[in-house]
């Protein structure tokens, strides 16, 4: 199946930063999703995005399919921005990323 | 807006009991999914129903069963729990296959 890995693991931000979260696939997708998990545990969608680019707010994605990745740009990055980002495929079954911890400091 | 909701928030169980965890959705959603959460190892998924009555394993179904008599709601059971079971559980659901998975807020369940 298809392998999904997302980089950085772990990224450490002052609030105020920008920053770019990559996910990469062993093979072409069409269905894309961005998670954002708060420290609550909580899982969040951010977007949906097989390909192009969607924007919302200070987020924004871009999915370029024929060259399996996607990227997560966060903007002025808040405290409230902090926990784990997860990028996911969705064939059959739905195959996670292990995900990018993001902390912002205040 | 699609509303998952997983029955507990925190769950503290004792080795050898049954335990049931339960997630309804409000959207009609064909498609549901349950998953655990480890440090370390991501989401891992359980087991998943493509529609009423029908469900399928997913990696790790070893440990666990399900239910699906209606189409809002997919239990998850621990037949006897064990303390390897200790764990992050999240529900989801989608529409159909292949559109947006929502989750549930999860339940913490301790096994002791």
């Amino acid at each position: 199946g298809i392998q999904v890995e997302q980089s950085p693991p772990d990224l450490i931000l002052q609030e105020g930063a920008n920053s770019t979260l990559r996910c990469n696939f062993s093979d072409s997708v069409n269905n894309l999703q961005w998670f954002h998990q708060n420290p609550w545990g909580q899982l969040i969608n951010l977007f949906y995005i097989p390909s192009g680019t969607k924007q919302n707010g200070r987020l924004s994605a871009t999915t370029v399919a024929t060259e399996r990745y996607s990227l997560l740009y966060i903007s002025s990055s808040q405290t409230t921005d902090s926990g784990v980002y997860f990028c996911a495929h969705r064939d059959d079954k739905i195959i996670f990323g292990k995900g990018t911890r993001l902390h912002i400091l205040p | 807006d699609v509303k998952v909701t997983q029955s507990s928030r925190y769950l503290v169980k004792r080795t050898g009991e049954k335990v049931f965890l339960e997630c309804v959705q409000d959207m009609d959603h064909e498609n549901m999914f349950w998953y655990r959460q480890d440090p370390g190892l991501g989401l891992r998924l359980i087991y998943f129903s493509y529609d009423v009555k029908m469900k399928e394993k997913g990696d790790i179904p070893e440990g666990y069963s399900v239910s699906r008599e209606k189409k809002e709601r997919f239990s998850l059971i621990l037949e006897s729990a064990s303390t390897n079971q200790t764990s992050m559980y999240l529900c989801a659901s989608s529409l159909v296959r292949g559109s947006p998975l929502h989750f549930g807020n999860g339940t913490r369940l301790t096994v002791t």
